[in-house]
């Protein structure tokens, strides 16, 4: 079944403003990944975050995870027309590699 | 950066035949791979692990005779939908951590489009 599960199901903005997306899962976690996938595409990898980590940052990215709450959010400051996208959280909670997907924020930014 | 190529990217299919879907690591071995599908609008389910050299592993609900998958080598895994119908219509796409590296690392395959008609 699937563990995560993600809030906003569709976020709509302008271009320049920043987006934030959650996500909760329901068991122990060893690490949460975020994933952007654009409209009929593969998986990008975004970020990367360890269960005793609890912000991390690459370029216009923002996550933080909260263990205790069993849950992480993605921000993307300063938005721009080219990421409009799908972003769906990831977890693996045995480095199985087996990940089990939340079910995705679609993210419309409009020029 | 690691490369996985999927191919078909797009195949339409009348109802009854078996298509097969292939996985390959342009620039690194895997000894696993993953394969996921993904229903319109709905995120990724995980449908089974590929094991270079041993037989696959499927996850619960995933009938192992109706998707077959084959990883004879270090850098290719195939998923075959045997006797396709209508409901096999959907998004499929593989996965595969580098050789040596965590398993949670994953790149990912473009997708393949399957239409059973």
């Amino acid at each position: 079944s699937q563990q995560g599960e993600e809030d906003p199901q569709a976020l709509s903005i302008q271009e320049g403003e920043n987006a934030t997306m959650n996500c909760s899962y329901k068991t122990s976690i060893n690490n949460l990944q975020w994933y952007r996938q654009n409209s009929g595409r593969g998986l990008v990898h975004l970020i990367l975050i360890r269960s005793n980590e609890r912000e991390k940052h690459s370029g216009r990215l923002r996550v933080t995870l909260d263990t205790s709450k069993k849950s992480s959010s993605l921000l993307i400051t300063a938005s721009r027309a080219a990421d409009t996208a799908s972003y769906f959280c990831a977890t693996d909670a045995g480095n199985t590699g087996k990940l089990i997907f939340g079910q995705g924020t679609t993210l419309q930014v409009k020029p | 950066g690691a490369v996985v190529s999927q191919h078909p990217s797009r195949v339409i299919c009348k109802s009854g035949t078996s298509v097969k879907i292939e996985c390959r690591s342009l620039d690194f071995q895997a000894t696993t791979m993953f394969w996921y599908r993904q229903f319109p609008k709905q995120s990724l389910m995980l449908m089974a692990t590929s094991n270079e050299g041993s037989k696959a592993t499927y996850e619960q609900g995933v009938e192992k005779d109706k998707f077959l998958i084959n990883h004879a080598s270090l850098t290719l895994s195939t998923l075959t939908v045997t006797s396709a119908h209508p409901e096999d219509s959907s998004f499929y796409i593989c996965s595969a951590p580098p050789r040596g590296t965590a398993k949670n690392i994953q790149y990912f395959g473009a997708g393949t489009r399957l239409s059973v008609l």
